[in-house]
C-alpha cells in the first residue's frame, strides 16, 4: 500500500467520546487526505493537508478536525463522535516528493480504519 | 457536488467476457482517473487520463474520454475472476488538487 499505514485499523467507541485516527506514510508525498467512505455515496473528502501544518477543508468536514506536524503523520480527530460517525476511514497520499518525482495527480491509498460508533 | 456518477451501480458477467463501466461528471476537468476496490481493502489507481486526451490503454484496460460530454468509460477486455472489484472514477477539477470520486460500479466476474 504504497508505505501508507493506519492506526487503529478498528475501533468501537461510544458516541461523545473523542477519536483519533492516524495515518503514517515513509513516502515523503506532500499531500495527504482523510476520506469516509459509505455505501451509496462512494468516497467523500473529509479534510487535506498540502504541507506540514497546512490543512484545508473538504466536502464533509463538519465534526471533524486535522493536524499535521510532521511530513509523515496527518492525524483525524473526532472531538465528540456521533453514530452518524460510524464508516471507514480512508488516508491517502500524492506527490510531488521532495525528491520533485511528479506523482502530482495519482494518490495511494492506505488500508483504511473501520469505525463504529454506538 | 462535483461527484461523478458510474453507471451501471453493478455489472455480472462471465469470465473471458468484456466489462464496460461509464462515469459521467459535472464540472471541467484536469484530469479523470479510475480507480480499483477488492472488498475490505483501499483504492488501487488504475489509469489516469487528461483532460486533452481521448483514448489511453493499459494492459487490459481501455480508457475514453468525451469532454463535451463531460463522461468517461472503462473497458476491461477479457475479464478474469480477478477482476471482481469495485471500481471508482475520480475527477481532479481545474486549479484543484482534490479527486472527486463516484459512487462506484460493483464489477463481479464468474469463473
Amino acid at each position: 500500500d504504497a508505505g501508507i499505514t493506519q492506526s487503529p485499523r478498528h475501533k468501537v467507541t461510544e458516541t461523545g467520546t473523542p477519536v483519533t485516527l492516524r495515518c503514517h506514510q515513509t513516502e515523503n508525498h506532500r499531500y495527504m487526505y482523510w476520506y469516509r467512505q459509505d455505501p451509496g455515496h462512494g468516497l467523500r473528502l473529509i479534510h487535506y493537508s498540502y504541507g506540514v501544518k497546512d490543512t484545508d477543508k473538504g466536502e464533509v468536514s463538519d465534526g471533524y478536525s486535522v493536524s499535521r506536524s510532521k511530513t509523515e503523520d496527518f492525524l483525524l480527530t473526532l472531538e465528540s463522535a456521533t453514530s452518524s460517525q460510524t464508516s471507514v476511514y480512508f488516508c491517502a497520499i500524492s506527490g510531488p516528493t521532495s525528491g520533485g518525482l511528479n506523482t502530482y495527480n495519482e494518490q495511494f491509498f492506505g488500508p483504511g480504519t473501520r469505525l463504529t460508533v454506538l | 457536488s462535483q461527484q461523478g456518477e458510474e453507471d451501471p451501480q453493478a455489472l455480472s458477467i462471465q469470465e473471458g467476457e468484456n466489462a464496460t463501466m461509464n462515469c459521467s461528471y459535472k464540472t471541467s476537468i484536469n484530469n479523470l482517473q479510475w480507480y480499483r476496490q477488492n472488498s475490505g481493502r483501499g483504492l488501487v489507481h488504475l489509469i489516469l487520463i487528461r483532460s486533452n486526451e481521448r483514448e489511453k490503454h493499459s494492459g487490459r484496460l481501455r480508457v475514453t474520454l468525451d469532454t463535451s460530454k463531460k463522461s468517461s468509460s472503462l473497458l476491461i477486455t477479457a475479464s478474469r475472476a480477478a477482476d471482481t472489484a469495485s471500481y471508482f472514477c475520480a475527477t481532479e477539477g481545474k486549479g484543484a488538487n482534490n479527486l472527486f470520486f463516484g459512487t462506484g460500479t460493483r464489477l463481479t466476474v464468474i469463473p
